[in-house]
């Protein structure tokens, strides 16, 4: 069964700071990968996906997944944080065959100014 | 163009009564899914609708839960009866394609509260 796990409840870092969020992920056959954001009291929103071809996928609000098959990590980056980007991260994988997705349990990042 | 709406936004029930939640997806959109987060835990996929037809409703947790799509519009999700594990975030979610080729849009969701 697919598999999603984000090992970070929560991210601390500094305005101006690069930012990770880590995403591993366990899959049969090729992954189809995304990031979702969920801002307080809304919906999650998609950042960005990874389906084939470039190993770096740049997507919503400047940020950028790297997919890495021989460590099967698709982590979430951003050059430089804002305040503005705190939220809860969502990584997520299609169940294979099916119209689904597979959730991690999220991370939540907070930017300190 | 507007996005997924959900309603209510909240609702709080006792155990044993009867919830029903509401998705209007973005119009134009043929495959709508409902997902639930349940105590701050991973968001599990529910069901998936292609208009009107379920395509995928292996994720339901047991026939207390019924989903319906009629005409192919809106959804509804029913609870009954309610019981205290089936507190969480209902989210609803629209796309104009298949996953590999269209994102999903998430509606605000629905939280749910049984006590």
């Amino acid at each position: 069964a697919q598999s999603v796990a984000q090992p970070e409840d929560q991210v601390n870092v500094a305005e101006g700071n690069p930012l990770t969020v880590k995403c591993t992920y366990s899959v049969s056959g090729n992954p189809y990968l995304f990031w979702y954001v969920q801002y307080p009291n809304r919906g999650l929103q998609f950042l960005l996906k990874y389906i084939t071809g470039d190993n770096l996928v740049k997507g919503s609000y400047g940020f950028e997944a790297e997919f890495n098959k021989s460590q099967t990590s698709f982590h979430l980056k951003k050059p430089s944080a804002l305040v503005s980007d705190s939220a809860l991260y969502f990584c997520a994988v299609r169940d294979t065959g099916f119209q689904k997705l597979v959730f991690g349990t999220g991370t939540r990042l907070l930017v300190s100014p | 163009e507007a996005g997924v709406t959900q309603f209510p936004s909240h609702s709080v029930i006792e155990k044993g009564q009867t919830v029903t939640l509401r998705c209007d997806p973005i119009s134009g959109h043929d495959n709508l899914y409902w997902y639930r987060r349940v105590m701050g835990k991973e968001i599990k996929f529910l069901l998936h609708f292609v208009k009107e037809s379920k395509q995928d409703e292996s994720g339901m947790p047991n026939n207390r839960f019924l989903a319906e799509r009629t005409g192919g519009t809106y959804s509804t999700l029913k609870v009954q009866p309610a019981e205290l594990e089936d507190s969480g975030v209902y989210f609803c979610a629209s796309s104009q394609e298949g996953l590999g080729n269209s994102p999903l849009h998430f509606g605000n969701g629905t939280r749910l509260t049984v006590t």
